[in-house]
């Protein structure tokens, strides 16, 4: 069956660390996958798009990788703000929709 | 300032009416918008895909006579939600692509309560 998957437990850092969040599908092959920040009771807001044919791509503090070998994106946020704590959701293109993993819930405190 | 805009914010009704909610493209004429539900700490599932001119297309469990869907023009598509029932409390949001940037813009959302 087709998977996404993120981290469902939250993601505690200290401000200044840098956060990393997980996102592995099964039996998609997208060809790009974006990275949306949601804040409670808002729509998502879009963050970073990454085609199948970039490895990396980078954006102030964000980065986001894409192996489609491992099926798997990381995300990067580099020094870390309190600002920053929101939930995070992956979503891949399936036949030109876009379908959105769980997301993962970061909290930075100071 | 906003690329998508969704009326109203939030709604509460009684089981049994029809809810109509906007979902308006501001920047820009927006042939196809599609319609996600997101039920509380849950994922957004896409519901449909509305087409400017024509029928919307639905995902596999969605009723379309229950979620009625009309985009009769560029920059508006309509979803109104029939018979509502308790269950048919969720977050209601609508997103369409800017295709020359593939960036896709989400509505603000509207938080529907069935009583």
């Amino acid at each position: 069956s087709q998977k996404i998957e993120q981290n469902s437990e939250a993601l505690n850092i200290q401000e200044g660390k840098t956060a990393t969040l997980t996102c592995n599908y099964t039996n998609y092959s997208p060809a790009y996958l974006q990275w949306y920040r949601q804040d409670p009771g808002r729509g998502p807001v879009f963050l970073l798009l990454i085609r199948e044919n970039e490895k990396e791509k980078r954006k102030e503090r964000l980065k986001v990788t894409f192996d489609t070998t491992l099926k798997q994106s990381l995300f990067h946020i580099t020094a870390s703000q309190p600002a920053d704590s929101a939930t995070y959701l992956c979503a891949l293109e399936d036949t030109d929709k876009l379908i959105f993993g769980t997301g993962t819930r970061l909290q930075v405190f100071p | 300032g906003a690329v998508v805009s969704q009326h109203p914010s939030w709604v509460i009704c009684k089981s049994g009416t029809s809810v109509k909610i906007e979902c308006r493209s501001l920047d820009f004429q927006a042939t196809t918008m599609f319609w996600y539900r997101q039920f509380p700490k849950q994922s957004l599932m896409l519901m449909a895909t509305s087409n400017e001119g024509s029928k919307a297309t639905y995902e596999q469990g969605v009723e379309k006579d229950k979620f009625l869907i009309n985009h009769a023009s560029l920059t508006l598509s309509t979803l109104t939600v029939t018979s509502a029932h308790p269950e048919d409390s969720s977050f209601y949001i609508c997103t369409t692509v800017r295709t020359s940037t593939d960036t896709q813009y989400f509505g603000p959302g509207t938080r529907l309560t069935v009583l």
